[in-house]
């Protein structure tokens, strides 16, 4: 069976910091794309940012509400995805989501990421 | 930067076709996802590329992206469907994942 198991999540202190994991079982991790999302109280679903597979460069790419404070990257031996938050503030609480991101490419040169499969989040209350 | 808006809520008696927008700038050349997440629940992906359905995803539910607007129509909409719905594209220029902030779909 596919799954994501998202932890790490707690209560941490203003300026803070905190590393989320994303344990992946079922599939062969290193051949997607990961991203993290967040759901702060009465608010909508936000992208957080994602690392591509190696095989695109395994690099990240960041919302500009986290970039800077926030870094994700991957272990693909042990199939797992990182989210580091530093400097935590208030507007950071929230349900943190990861995802598997498949590359879907068109045959007119064109290529885009999708979340198919989601975790069930982890909670990170930030407080002073 | 590019923003993808959509109504903050859309109401449908039971039985009756729901359609909810995602309005974007050309949106029609970029592909549309669409995701369902209900209280408490992850997210659910639900239409991918303007209107392909998952496996498991009920026929109901269908998608198309023209000009400057992709919609997500549940047809014979039921009590179940009710929930929270993003569109979400990508963004090749600055390689970010894009999403609208979310419609609200109340079964009345």
């Amino acid at each position: 069976e596919v799954q994501l198991v998202e932890s790490g999540g707690g209560l941490v202190q203003t300026g803070r910091s905190l590393r989320l994991s994303c344990t992946a079982s079922g599939f062969t991790f290193g051949d997607y794309a990961m991203s993290w999302f967040r759901r702060a109280p009465e608010k909508g679903l936000e992208w957080v940012g994602f690392i591509r597979s190696k095989t695109y460069g395994g690099t990240a790419e960041y919302a500009a509400s986290v970039k800077g404070r926030f870094t994700i990257s991957r272990d693909d031996s042990k199939s797992i995805a990182y989210l580091q938050l530093n400097s935590l503030k208030a507007e950071d609480t929230a349900v943190y989501y990861c995802s598997r991101d498949p590359i879907a490419a068109t045959g007119t040169n064109y290529y885009y990421y999708y979340m198919d499969v989601w975790g069930n989040g982890t909670t990170v209350t930030v407080s002073s | 930067s590019y923003e993808l808006i959509q109504p903050p809520s859309v109401s449908v008696s039971p039985g009756q076709t729901a359609s909810i927008t995602c309005s974007g700038d050309k949106l029609r050349n970029k592909f549309v996802c669409w995701y369902q997440q209900k209280p408490g629940q992850s997210p659910v992906l639900v239409i991918y590329q303007d209107s392909r359905r998952p496996s498991g995803i009920p026929e109901r539910f269908s998608g198309s992206n023209s000009g400057n607007t992709a919609t997500l129509t549940i047809s014979g909409t039921q009590a179940m469907d009710e929930s929270d719905y993003y569109c979400q594209a990508w963004d090749i220029s600055t390689a970010h994942i894009l999403f609208g902030g979310g419609t609200k779909l109340t079964v009345l």
